[in-house]
């Protein structure tokens, strides 16, 4: 079946303009995850959903950075008033909430603010 | 202090060589240990994934955990140009429950025909 799919897969956008990143998790998947990768950063970990429950925004670097799940299934992550250092690969993941289930990626939106 | 160390290397192998990857980590209450390789310009795939301390095998691939040691390993065997990526580290567990994932930095390895 479909894997996880992002949207844009590239995007360039000016310092200080809003960006709304896309992610379309696999069906039937209830939980799905933001992640950023920077250059020796590694994975940072985001906003995490689950089902109908709050979502952990525990790893939102400020509060430009927001996100939401429409009907437990497409999520959009916004960054407004970006800045240079916001530039990444942003990953969405989403898994199944049964046990412990892995992480399925997409590719990435790679972010480049200039 | 990160949570999770791994070296980044970049690491160079001839192919059919053993190659040995590991992170540390700090977090005592992890319990869930995976790895993920990750090729250039994708996002990652789980390679393997081990519960609590052991031997977990698969092909050509074998996950330890130690957790007295805080320090798990992923060797490769018989190593081939195609797996040449970056493999990272992840684990879970504790208070931020088995679905919050942590991740170590990567560690990227180019296997040299």
């Amino acid at each position: 079946g479909a894997g996880v799919s992002q949207s844009p897969s590239n995007k360039v956008t000016e310092k200080g303009k809003d960006v709304e990143l896309r992610c379309d998790p696999i069906s039937g998947h209830t939980a799905l995850y933001w992640y950023r990768q920077s250059l020796g950063q590694g994975l940072e970990f985001l906003i995490y959903f689950q089902g109908n429950s709050a979502p952990d925004k525990s790893g939102l670097p400020s509060d430009r950075f927001s996100a939401e799940r429409t009907g437990g299934s497409v999520s959009t992550l916004t960054i407004q008033r970006t800045q240079q250092e916001d530039s990444a690969v942003y990953l969405c993941a989403s898994s199944q909430d049964r046990g412990v289930s892995p992480l399925h990626f997409g590719n990435g939106t790679r972010l480049t603010v200039t | 202090q990160k949570e999770v160390e791994q070296d980044p290397g970049p690491l160079s192998v001839p192919e059919g060589a053993i190659v040995s990857l590991n992170c540390t980590y700090s977090n005592s209450a992890f319990q869930y240990f995976m790895w993920y390789r990750q090729y250039s310009r994708k996002g990652p795939e789980l390679l393997m994934y081990t519960y609590s301390s052991g031997n977990k095998e698969d092909g050509r691939f074998t996950a330890q955990v130690d957790k007295s040691s805080k320090y798990i390993s992923l060797f490769i065997r018989d190593s081939q140009p195609s797996d040449s990526a970056t493999y990272l580290c992840a684990m879970s567990g504790g208070s931020g429950g088995y679905q919050k994932v942590t991740f170590g930095i990567g560690t990227k390895l180019q296997v040299i025909p």
